[in-house]
């Protein structure tokens, strides 16, 4: 079992629609959750970083924390053809006394205008 | 523009060769890491430096090795390669070297990568 599963995808939906992007994990000592977006041949930038249990917004973006059910979302609203990317959540913890950092398969998303 | 700085941009070589990827950070940013990115295996987090020292240790090999310079850029040497390690190869940066429950507490900014491909 991978530590981190993210469905690859492909994701494609309609503008405007609502987009819901979501990541599990297996080890209770991640603390802190990160969302990154990538686009093609470009480097991943940092959407969101996330460390309690909640919801975070940012403009048309929500992540989402449920550390008990160790499920994270990321959440787009009005989306537009621009959010088509490739959507990687991440997340951090100290493990057995060294820093491990996990990123997950990433999704694929299009919007179509 | 993330202001981290990855050369060269695609690099070709064949199995059993050495290459070394260069990474010169953000202005000011102390911290670098390295990952490798493939179709089957995703984003892979290899190693973190933190002003010149090892931080972190993730799922490098042993034919891999990095170093940070005094002038804080980074190199990433890897050698006897195979054809599996055809991937790109990130770099990024942070200001600090993250603490607590780790390196998420610090944002890190990407470079564009470097196309390894091994033939």
């Amino acid at each position: 079992q991978k530590e981190v599963e993210q469905d690859p995808g492909p994701l494609s939906v309609p503008e405007g629609a609502i987009v819901s992007l979501n990541c599990t994990y297996s080890n209770s000592a991640f603390q802190y959750f990160m969302w990154y977006r990538q686009y093609s041949r470009k480097g991943p930038e940092l959407l969101m970083y996330t460390y309690s249990s909640g919801n975070k917004e940012d403009g048309r973006f929500t992540a989402q924390v449920d550390k008990s059910s160790k499920y994270i979302s990321l959440f787009i609203r009005d989306s537009q053809p621009s959010d088509s990317a490739t959507y990687l959540c991440a997340m951090t913890g100290i493990i057995q006394g060294a820093q491990k950092l996990v990123f997950g398969q990433g999704t694929r998303l299009t919007i179509n205008p | 523009d993330s202001g981290v700085t990855q050369t060269p941009k695609h690099l070709i070589t064949a199995t059993g060769q050495r290459v070394t990827l260069r990474c010169s950070p953000r202005s000011g940013d102390l911290s670098v890491y390295w990952y490798q990115q493939s179709l089957d295996q995703g984003l892979q987090f290899l190693i973190q430096y933190y002003n010149g020292e090892e931080r972190a240790k993730g799922n490098i090999l042993e034919r891999f090795s990095a170093q940070q310079f005094p002038d804080l850029h980074s190199e990433l040497n890897l050698s006897s390669l195979e054809l599996g390690d055809s991937a790109l190869y990130f770099c990024a940066s942070s200001a600090h070297p993250g603490g607590g429950g780790g390196m998420g507490n610090q944002p890190q900014h990407f470079g564009d990568g470097t196309r390894l491909s091994i033939l």
